[in-house]
């Protein structure tokens, strides 16, 4: 079973980057699709951004450029930095895998998470 | 960017009572819809994907229906662990969004 657990400070000072640390275990990070997605209080989840097999990312044009999200397959890990933090980015931060059905040797991802991480919280103030 | 409502905002049912919860997409998304649920403390868990297909390991009184902009997520007889925020989000349309959310209440 494959369980995901993110990592990172707690709380990070406006203006400064938030770094995030994505571990996964009972399964390899190659061959998948993996995505940040936060919640803030008072709203719905937010898709962040998402790394592919070959290392293509895609991001939600809501963070302006500020998201990067990385990968080390040695590790086992993946990576959300966001730099230029508010506190509009105070959240609750999880990572997730998203789905991928294989038809013969084609692979394709359904842009659906499952499983997820428990979440980071993250506070942005000085 | 598609915007999902959820309603009602909150749900408070007694247990062995069905609970519907709708979602409504601000343009047509055809099936492209998925619901999750969220117990406090918890990773969320996908239930239904392609609007009405329960992914692995749900139970069968989770079900899922509609198409192209309303659709509804069914708990047939409320359980005492389905006390939970519920998310709907769509992949049709760039960037993938979620709903708002509802959080069932057990009375």
């Amino acid at each position: 079973q494959v369980d995901l657990q993110e990592s990172g400070p707690g709380l990070v000072k406006p203006s400064e980057t938030l770094s995030l640390t994505c571990s996964v275990s009972g399964g390899s990070i190659p061959g998948y699709y993996w995505s940040w997605v936060r919640l803030a209080a008072g709203k719905g989840l937010e898709w962040v951004g998402r790394i592919s097999p070959n290392g293509y990312t895609n991001y939600n044009p809501s963070l302006n450029s500020r998201a990067t999200v990385s990968v080390d397959t040695s590790k086992n890990q993946f990576y959300l930095k966001l730099v230029s933090v508010t506190a509009a980015d105070t959240a609750v931060y999880f990572c997730a895998r998203e789905i991928v059905e294989c038809v013969m040797t084609n692979c394709y991802a359904k842009w659906w998470f499952d499983p997820w991480g428990q979440g980071a919280p993250v506070t942005v103030s000085s | 960017e598609i915007v999902l409502t959820q309603s009602p905002a909150t749900l408070s049912l007694s247990p062995g009572e069905r609970a519907t919860l709708s979602c409504r997409a601000s343009q047509s998304i055809s099936s492209d819809l998925a619901w999750y649920q969220h117990k406090p403390g918890q990773a969320p868990r996908l239930l239904i994907y392609d609007a009405s297909n329960r992914a692995t390991g749900i139970p069968a009184r989770f079900s899922g229906s509609g198409s192209g902009t309303d659709f509804t997520l069914i708990i047939s007889s409320l359980e005492t662990e389905d006390l939970a925020v519920y998310y709907c989000q769509q992949r049709s349309k760039w960037p993938r969004t979620f709903g708002q959310g509802t959080k069932v209440e057990i009375k």
